[in-house]
């Protein structure tokens, strides 16, 4: 499709269970970001990549969170020993350029729920 | 600290009316830019519109405009002829090297 993918869209994950989350850009894009969304609040910045570069990450809350992109196209957000505080939205979305300017269009989401 | 900030968690307008969204922003980077995003009930982020700190010009696009009063730090968005497909959450947001949004401003429009 002509829009960004993610998938799974849903996820139940056991508390301390590893998950990996998957984001699809739009092809050519060069920046690609990732957000957490909890219930009735604004996306919160994860990471940002432009093509495979990590540019940066500082909103990742621990050290259990990973994102990867190694080839400049896909990325894995990778959550490890998931806890409840996990639950949310992850957002993913890319833009065609690096620069400040630039529509970011954004995919549906995959909903985590840590039980 | 909190960049955005939106101090309307909901706002309510009658159809056909237009209504302004406020967003204020902090930020010592002259160079910036400032985004509203729409988020109905189906959970998809649809952007709106886009403002760039450089910008001599408010932004319009359709029935959206952006009221930019950068030394007010301020980036207001105005929706014209309100419809009832507007109802939805609307996010301000402000990209320097991250991208920061605001909680959110809930906009009920009624018939």
């Amino acid at each position: 499709g002509a829009g960004v993918s993610q998938s799974p869209r849903y996820k139940v994950a056991k508390r301390g269970q590893d998950v990996a989350l998957r984001c699809d850009p739009i092809s050519g894009h060069v920046s690609l970001f990732w957000y957490q969304q909890a219930l009735g609040q604004g996306p919160e910045f994860l990471t940002y990549f432009q093509n495979e570069a990590q540019l940066d990450k500082s909103g990742l809350p621990s050290d259990r969170f990973f994102a990867e992109r190694p080839e400049g196209s896909v990325s894995t957000l990778k959550i490890q020993r998931t806890q409840q505080e996990d639950s949310a939205v992850y957002l993913c979305a890319s833009s065609l350029g690096g620069g400040l300017a630039g529509e970011q269009f954004f995919g549906p989401g995959t909903r985590l729920t840590v039980l | 600290a909190q960049k955005i900030t939106q101090t309307q968690p909901g706002m309510f307008v009658q159809e056909k009316e237009a209504v302004t969204l406020d967003c204020t922003y902090d930020t010592s980077d002259p160079s910036y830019g400032l985004f509203w995003y729409k988020q109905p009930s189906s959970g998809e982020m649809i952007f709106l519109i886009y403002q760039g700190s450089y910008d001599q010009q408010n932004a319009t696009e359709g029935r959206y405009s952006l009221n930019f009063q950068k030394a007010r730090k301020s980036a207001n968005l105005v929706i014209s002829a309100s419809q009832l497909g507007d109802s939805a959450m609307y996010f301000c947001a402000m990209r320097e090297n991250d991208m920061r949004f605001g909680a959110g401003t809930r906009l009920t429009v009624k018939p």
